[in-house]
């Protein structure tokens, strides 16, 4: 079936690079996502990548895809504490690309060490 | 911006109770969910509604009803509360490709 794997822990130093890792399985996801969670809060979206693009920058944030090895990457560049949270990658799923429907990882806690 | 709010932050409630959960949009999103996060587990869908009346079963939807009888509101319904249903709930709604999620409800149930 479909599942959306994750590294649960990531810790880095306040002003280096961070970089999340995610494997999928379903080949036809029109769209990847990244999520981030702070505590206590829902969710937000931080960026999303269609299927057909290799890459997308947006300021500190670089999304790779590698869809050959089905693998989603997020790169924060010079990560600050505000950037400790959970971060979620979500894909959309065998047909879902019409409901919105969202397949989930598990998560990874980033901790940013000052 | 997209406004997602679920009615309640927080919840304690007993077992064997009737529990709702509400949550409202104000973007006229045909596609609305709920989601259940656990630790380690990540978010898993319970129901998802694509219009008013209308829904379908996700991914766990044993212990869960749901009612959508606007399209601006979408409840979750846990008909006899159980300890196993104590987790963070989440609403959202969508308009491809994005989907917006409401705060969480933290309901535990004792």
């Amino acid at each position: 079936g479909e599942d959306v794997e994750q590294s649960l822990f990531l810790s880095v130093r306040e002003g280096d690079s961070s970089v999340i890792n995610c494997t999928y399985t379903d080949s036809s996801s029109t769209y990847l996502y990244w999520y981030k969670q702070e505590p206590g809060a829902g969710l937000q979206l931080l960026t999303y990548i269609f299927s057909n693009m290799d890459m997308k920058q947006d300021q500190r944030l670089t999304v790779l895809l590698n869809k050959k090895d089905k693998h989603l990457s997020l790169r924060i560049a010079d990560t600050q504490t505000g950037d400790s949270a959970i971060y979620f990658c979500a894909e959309t799923g065998k047909g879902s690309s019409n409901t919105g429907k969202l397949i989930f990882g598990q998560g990874t806690t980033l901790q940013v060490k000052p | 911006d997209v406004k997602v709010t679920q009615s309640s932050r927080y919840l304690v409630k007993r077992t064997g109770e009737k529990v709702f959960l509400e949550c409202v949009q104000d973007m006229d999103h045909e596609n609305m969910f709920w989601y259940r996060q656990d630790p380690g587990l990540g978010l898993r869908l319970i129901y998802f509604s694509y219009d008013v009346k209308m829904k379908e079963k996700g991914d766990i939807p044993e212990g869960y009803s749901v009612s959508r009888e606007k399209k601006e509101r979408f409840s979750l319904i846990l008909e006899s509360a159980s300890t196993n249903q104590t987790s963070m709930y989440l609403c959202a709604s969508s308009l491809e490709p994005r989907a917006f999620f409401g705060q969480g409800t933290r309901l535990t149930v004792v």
